[in-house]
């Protein structure tokens, strides 16, 4: 079935360190991927998207690209600030039975220290 | 601010009652979506209404049920109540069925 796998967390940075957040997806047909972050005691905001295969979804700083050959859209950023510490899902949405089935990964958690 | 509002923000409560959510969607938003947020389970979508219809069922238990209203707003009733029920639930809008989907701040239900 359609799942998504991201890396184990806790990721702990120093400010200005170099993030990677490891995802990659099984599904049938086509996925849009997304990447959300939740902030401590909020809801889940969409991070960045990408609808289709070597599509590049860019948002604050971060990037991720959808790579159909390696079925991964890993997140990165080039140089994480302590505001960047959340919680990351990456995602996947597929148009299965009339409606759009949205399939979370269990979750990154990252800490950036000063 | 996402345009989602849920209400209360916390919830606390005893087992074998019965307790209600309620989320707003954005203005314009048909589809409303529900999620369960737990440590062991993650984040698991329970149900989705579009238009005051229900369209799909995830992983939500019988003695859960929800339903839109004519003003778009949805309600989630949880009854029956089980430590186990204690979790963050987040409802999410969207403008169609197709439409990514936009998440309120969640209702920490707590079970005692």
């Amino acid at each position: 079935g359609d799942s998504v796998t991201q890396m184990e967390g806790p990721v702990t940075l120093s400010e200005e360190a170099f993030l990677t957040i490891n995802c990659t997806y099984t599904a049938t047909g086509y996925p849009s991927l997304f990447w959300y972050v939740q902030y401590p005691g909020e809801g889940l905001q969409l991070l960045l998207k990408a609808t289709k295969a070597d599509d590049k979804g860019s948002n604050k700083g971060f990037e991720a690209t959808y790579r159909k050959e390696t079925t991964s859209f890993h997140l990165e950023k080039g140089s994480v600030q302590v505001s960047d510490s959340a919680v990351y899902f990456c995602a996947l949405i597929i148009f299965s039975g009339g409606y759009n089935k949205l399939i979370f990964g269990a979750g990154t958690r990252l800490a950036v220290h000063p | 601010d996402s345009g989602v509002t849920q209400t209360p923000k916390h919830l606390i409560t005893a087992t074998g009652q019965r307790v209600t959510l309620r989320c707003s969607p954005r203005s314009g938003d048909l589809s409303v979506y529900w999620y369960q947020q737990s440590l062991d389970q993650g984040l698991q979508f329970l149900i989705h209404y579009y238009n005051g219809e229900e369209r799909a069922k995830g992983n939500i238990l019988e003695r859960f049920s929800a339903q839109q209203f004519p003003d778009l707003h949805s309600e989630l009733n949880l009854s029956s109540l089980e430590l186990g029920d204690s979790a963050l639930y987040f409802c999410a809008s969207s403008k169609d069925r197709t439409n990514e989907q936009f998440f309120g701040p969640g209702t920490r239900l707590t079970v005692l």
